[in-house]
């Protein structure tokens, strides 16, 4: 079985500070993991992803996110936040070798990036 | 805009009534989803399409029926709905299964 936690429901943030959403997974074989974020009265929209190869993985309006198999977690970053940047952010995961197509979501955290 | 179009955007329908939602994709992708995201809730996968081809569905009650004539639309078929079905419903595409998903707006429904 897959599973995804996303340990706060809210992150607030200084408007220039560096933030970060944590992330941690469980899969039985090697994990796809993604990031999405969800702004008011609209879909997901994907930031990144890991699939294999570099543990730092760039993605849209400057995050980052950082594999750490030994701490199966997957943090996402942003060196200096926006107060645009406020929204809801998913973490997801999909396990390779379990043979599912079905991509298990976190529940989510509302990130505040106070002016 | 990310290429996923979906309509309604909002929906308001009594237990008793029949609708549809509709979702299309212009972004030539073969895989196509159903979600339902309820608040406080993960979201939660209902139905995957990949090559007009049901290949997943997540023990989805009944009353929803998905259809999918063509790997550019997805339909999602409701009937003789309860309050608790009330959220908002989204629809994704993906260039295959595996890939990374992209979303519509999502269609916000409540049944009286």
């Amino acid at each position: 079985a897959q599973s995804v936690a996303q340990p706060e429901d809210q992150v607030n943030v200084a408007e220039g500070n560096p933030l970060t959403v944590k992330c941690t997974y469980s899969v039985s074989g090697n994990p796809y993991l993604f990031w999405y974020v969800q702004y008011p009265n609209r879909g997901l929209q994907f930031l990144l992803k890991y699939i294999t190869g570099d543990n730092l993985v760039k993605g849209s309006y400057g995050f980052e996110a950082e594999f750490n198999k030994s701490q199966t977690s997957f943090h996402l970053k942003k060196p200096s936040a926006l107060v645009s940047d406020s929204a809801l952010y998913f973490c997801a995961v999909r396990d390779q070798g379990a043979g599912s197509y079905q991509l298990t979501f976190g529940k989510g955290t509302k990130l505040s990036v106070i002016p | 805009e990310t290429g996923v179009t979906q309509t309604p955007r909002h929906l308001v329908m009594g237990m008793t009534n029949k609708k549809s939602l509709k979702c299309e994709q212009h972004l030539g992708h073969n895989a196509m989803y159903w979600y339902k995201q309820s608040a406080k809730k993960p979201l939660e996968l209902m139905f995957v399409y990949s090559l007009e081809e049901r290949v997943e569905n997540n023990s989805v009650p009944s009353r929803f029926s998905p259809e999918c004539p063509n790997s550019s639309h997805l339909f999602l078929h409701l009937h003789t709905l309860q309050p608790e079905d009330s959220a908002l419903y989204l629809c994704a595409s993906s260039q295959v299964v595996y890939n990374e998903q992209f979303f519509g707006p999502g269609t916000r429904l409540t049944v009286l």
